[in-house]
């Protein structure tokens, strides 16, 4: 058990509807990241968070958004959702940004499922 | 920037004899170097790092990995494969330097099976 959290484990969910997905990162730790695995593209960075705000972006699509709490936990939200984003959807989070050699600890994932 | 080439999709070993799993980096700058290793239905887990101390990194599990910077490499090994190390193995670079923030950079996996 990594001591990240995330929930639904799984969403089933139609196509053009929103979803939000939660994470709450280990404690102690500032920096949430979130994934998209899927078996065409791999797993893929979307978005970095350090302690409310966002620190980075990877290849994230302009329907979805994150956010970070003050008690830490972070968001993903999808939008406008397509088949195409079906995916497993993970959380990692890590003792601060910047730190690159600092290793990241991932949740068990979200399983997004667009019909 | 930063990829990462994960040299085979699957490798199948028999119970008992030795893993090699075979990956290479290119990075702009000394990279980090990670392997993770996920289990079917399950997160990623972390296995071992490297973060330019010894070039010979020994993880959980059993497993070993080298970085060889002349050959940008960082294969990850074990000397004898067990059942439950039937899984998915990613090699993982990052090498944005202190003080911005990046994501990891994921090789596309290796399929590892473990014959009895």
């Amino acid at each position: 058990d990594s001591g990240v959290t995330q929930t639904p484990k799984h969403l089933i969910t139609a196509t053009g509807q929103r979803v939000t997905l939660r994470c709450s990162p280990r404690s102690g730790d500032l920096s949430v990241y979130w994934y998209q695995q899927s078996l065409d593209q791999g797993l893929q960075f979307l978005i970095q968070y350090y302690n409310g705000e966002e620190r980075a972006k990877g290849n994230i699509l302009e329907r979805f958004s994150a956010q970070q709490f003050p008690d830490l936990h972070s968001e993903l939200n999808l939008s406008s959702l397509e088949l195409g984003d079906s995916a497993l959807y993970f959380c990692a989070s890590s003792v601060e940004a910047g730190a690159f050699s600092y290793e990241q600890y991932f949740g068990p994932g979200t399983r997004l499922t667009v019909t | 920037a930063q990829s990462v080439t994960q040299l085979d999709s699957h490798v199948s070993v028999s119970e008992g004899t030795p893993v090699l799993l075979r990956c290479n980096y290119s990075s702009s700058y000394s990279p980090s170097l990670f392997w993770y290793v996920q289990h079917p239905n399950k997160g990623l887990q972390l296995l071992l790092k490297y973060t330019s101390a010894a070039t010979l990194v020994k993880g959980i599990n059993g497993f070993e990995a080298e970085f060889k910077k002349s050959e940008t490499s960082f294969h990850l090994t074990k000397p004898s494969a067990h059942m439950s190390d039937a899984a998915e193995y990613f090699c993982v670079v990052s090498d944005k330097p202190g003080g911005g923030a990046d994501g990891l950079t994921f090789g596309k996996g290796t399929h590892l099976i473990i014959q009895p």
